[in-house]
């Protein structure tokens, strides 16, 4: 089973809403990734947590952590029309190995 | 400085054929890693390489899959023969310390016929 599961699927909003999506986990981590794609093209990362962090911030962006509960959340504040895409967490389980496993992903819709 | 670099894009093939995929890494990444994505599995990590070494190939679906990477700045995924469920879009990744940040390449989207 999937080690990443994300919430929901799929979210649409209008430009200037905040979109908030969720990802849970069943292993310990050793940090947690966010990555954005948009249609036909590759993933990009957007913002890396570490297990020992609680909160992040990138510009709109703003991961958290609870690393008790197994979950992590990000939010975009002040969505615009460019961010639709979809958007997957990805954990990495040691720092060693390089590996992560990716959830399946939200796909989100932000309406002009 | 150029990404990580793909080809082809698109592969369209005949069931029984060979197809080779290829990835050149960003240059001075130590990690490579092969991901095969379908609407149905999701994102699935194949393979990937820690120095041109693979180390982890549990991914890989059977053995008509093979991937090589003969020196820092190539990389491989092979499939004979190919069959239609393996079509998909293959993305080829690459970092520079293990957990870090993966840098993805654009894709090749296979269709096997």
């Amino acid at each position: 089973s999937q080690q990443g599961e994300e919430d929901p699927q799929a979210l649409s909003i209008q430009e200037g809403e905040n979109a908030t999506m969720n990802c849970s986990y069943k292993t310990s981590i050793n940090n947690l990734q966010w990555y954005r794609q948009n249609s036909g093209r590759g993933l990009v990362h957007l913002i890396l947590i570490r297990s020992n962090e609680r909160e992040k911030h990138s510009g709109r962006l703003r991961v958290t952590l609870d690393t008790s509960k197994k979950s992590s959340s990000l939010l975009i504040t002040a969505s615009r029309a460019a961010d639709t895409a979809s958007y997957f967490c990805a954990t990495a389980l040691s720092s060693n190995t390089g590996k992560l496993i990716f959830g399946q992903g939200t796909t989100l819709q932000v309406k002009p | 400085d150029a990404g990580v670099i793909q080809s082809p894009r698109h592969e369209v093939t005949e069931m029984g054929q060979e197809v080779t995929l290829r990835c050149k890494p960003i240059s001075g990444h130590n990690s490579l890693f092969w991901y095969r994505q379908t609407m149905m599995r999701g994102l699935e990590l194949l393979i990937y390489f820690n120095n041109n070494v693979p180390i982890d190939d549990s991914g890989m679906p059977e053995d008509r899959f093979s991937a090589k990477m003969p020196n820092a700045s190539f990389s491989t995924l092979k499939i004979q023969p190919s069959e239609p469920r393996d079509s998909a879009v293959y993305f080829c990744a690459s970092s520079l310390r293990g957990a870090d940040t993966q840098y993805f390449g654009p894709g090749t989207r296979l269709t096997v016929l």
